[in-house]
């Protein structure tokens, strides 16, 4: 298996204008994460799915914030419109879940999309 | 909201030092601690699965303990080299598979 797929690797974009980004979680895996990573605060969760459900989307800062996962092979992240502050890493990672014990909840990550609003 | 703590923040230590760090979460309602290490430049991969109180785990130089009665898990790398130079994370995990990550521990090992 490739790994956690995340495009694009990096993106410079205008205040304003709507970020997309993509992840291909590991085939047979059924949860997946999508996470902030700034100076200021870590690595934070935005949102996180079982079975392509969303769970708990608590992280996601605000309406500007969006994330599907129409299948389970596939997942996307939008701001819109974005701003100067959305400017961070944001990784993508999944793991087996379910209820196969505390091993299955190992993150395997993808390499991040780096994102700067201008 | 749920507090895990890591210190210290950064460490720099001499090729050969061992040293080790904390990581401290909630003892209620604990399901997992998870350690991950993250290089410059690369993505976090685990280490580490801990579940039991009293649970001690080892790869290598690298060895973790788990105490879950009092909330925290220490790390530690002995004779370190300087391929250790990484950020040591840990994440307080739930049993549907949330997990909370601290904010790391920066190691610079020197020649």
């Amino acid at each position: 298996d490739a790994g956690v797929i995340q495009s694009p690797r990096h993106e410079v974009t205008e205040m304003g204008q709507e970020v997309t980004l993509r992840c291909k979680p590991i085939s047979g895996h059924n949860s997946l994460f999508w996470y902030r990573q700034t100076m200021m605060r870590g690595l934070e969760l935005l949102i996180y799915f079982n079975n392509n459900v969303p769970i708990d989307d608590s992280g996601m800062p605000e309406d500007r914030f969006s994330a599907k996962m129409p299948n389970a092979s596939f997942s996307t992240l939008k701001i819109q419109p974005s701003e100067p502050r959305d400017s961070a890493v944001y990784f993508c990672a999944s793991s087996l879940g379910g209820n196969r014990g505390p091993g299955a909840n190992v993150l395997t990550f993808g390499a991040g999309s780096r994102l700067t609003v201008l | 909201i749920l507090n895990v703590e890591q210190s210290p923040q950064s460490l720099h230590v001499q090729e050969g030092d061992s040293t080790n760090f904390t990581c401290s979460f909630p003892s209620s309602n604990f399901y997992a601690l998870h350690w991950y290490r993250w290089e410059t430049a690369k993505s976090p991969e685990a280490l580490f699965v801990m579940t039991l109180n009293g649970d001690e785990k080892k790869k290598g130089r690298i060895s973790a303990t788990l105490n879950t009665k009092e909330g925290y898990s220490y790390l530690y790398i002995k004779g370190s080299q300087p391929e250790d130079s990484a950020t040591y994370l840990c994440a307080f995990t739930t049993n549907a598979g949330k997990s909370t990550f601290g904010d790391g521990t920066t190691l610079t090992v020197k020649p």
